[in-house]
């Protein structure tokens, strides 16, 4: 069964603006990561948050995590056409991730 | 670094046939999973394993389903026989700490049962 919760389900914005993808999840977790998938690819790992922590950065992108409402936050700042892709939240809930269905981002030239 | 292999790419088989995929996970990646993930959705685990021992299988249709690992390096999954059901890219995804470093995902194979 599916964990996390990706809010919105799809985000359409030009290239410059930001983007911001929400996961909801409703069990304790160990650590939350999330993961870019490319059309007809793999998924790629971004960043990964424990739960003792509240924010973390990598490049342009910024995750918060707030466990006290079991949701994380994924900020891409300057967005690019390149970073079309469908952003995954992952909860590790020690046996092994759980994948939420997805955002899917559409970034315009 | 060479990444995790997966083959085929891409797979189109009729019901009721037998279908098997090929994983090779990053050298020294003890653990191995194989995800299943239908279009729209995020990918459900289907195993993982340890070395070449099971993990967890809690969620693979046993019925039709099976994997193994022999020799705790690649892996191959197997499906037999196939439902409509099953159409979905298989993912397989290596980590030598999923808990530091998270996982490496192959490309996928893109299964299409008709």
């Amino acid at each position: 069964s599916q964990q996390g919760e990706e809010d919105p389900q799809a985000l359409s914005i030009q290239e410059g603006e930001n983007a911001t993808m929400n996961c909801s999840y409703k069990t304790s977790i160990n650590n939350l990561q999330w993961y870019r998938q490319n059309s007809g690819r793999g998924l790629v790992h971004l960043i990964l948050i424990r739960s003792n922590e509240r924010e973390k950065h990598s490049g342009r992108l910024r995750v918060t995590l707030d466990t006290s409402k079991k949701s994380s936050s994924l900020l891409i700042t300057a967005s690019r056409a390149a970073d079309t892709a469908s952003y995954f939240c992952a909860t590790d809930e020690g046996n092994d991730m759980r994948f939420g269905a997805g955002t899917r981002l559409t970034v315009k030239p | 670094e060479a990444g995790v292999a997966q083959s085929p790419r891409y797979k189109i088989i009729e019901k009721r046939q037998s279908v098997a995929f090929w994983c090779n996970p990053i050298s020294g990646h003890a653990t191995l999973y194989w995800y299943q993930q239908i279009l729209g959705q995020g990918p459900k685990l289907l195993i993982q394993f340890q070395n070449n021992g099971v993990v967890d299988d809690s969620q693979l249709p046993k019925d039709r389903f099976s994997a193994e690992r022999l020799k705790g390096v690649d892996s191959t999954l197997k499906i037999q026989p196939a439902k409509l059901e099953d159409s979905a890219v298989y993912l397989c995804a290596s980590s030598l700490d999923r808990v530091a470093y998270g996982y490496t995902f192959g490309s996928g194979t893109r299964l299409t049962v008709v």
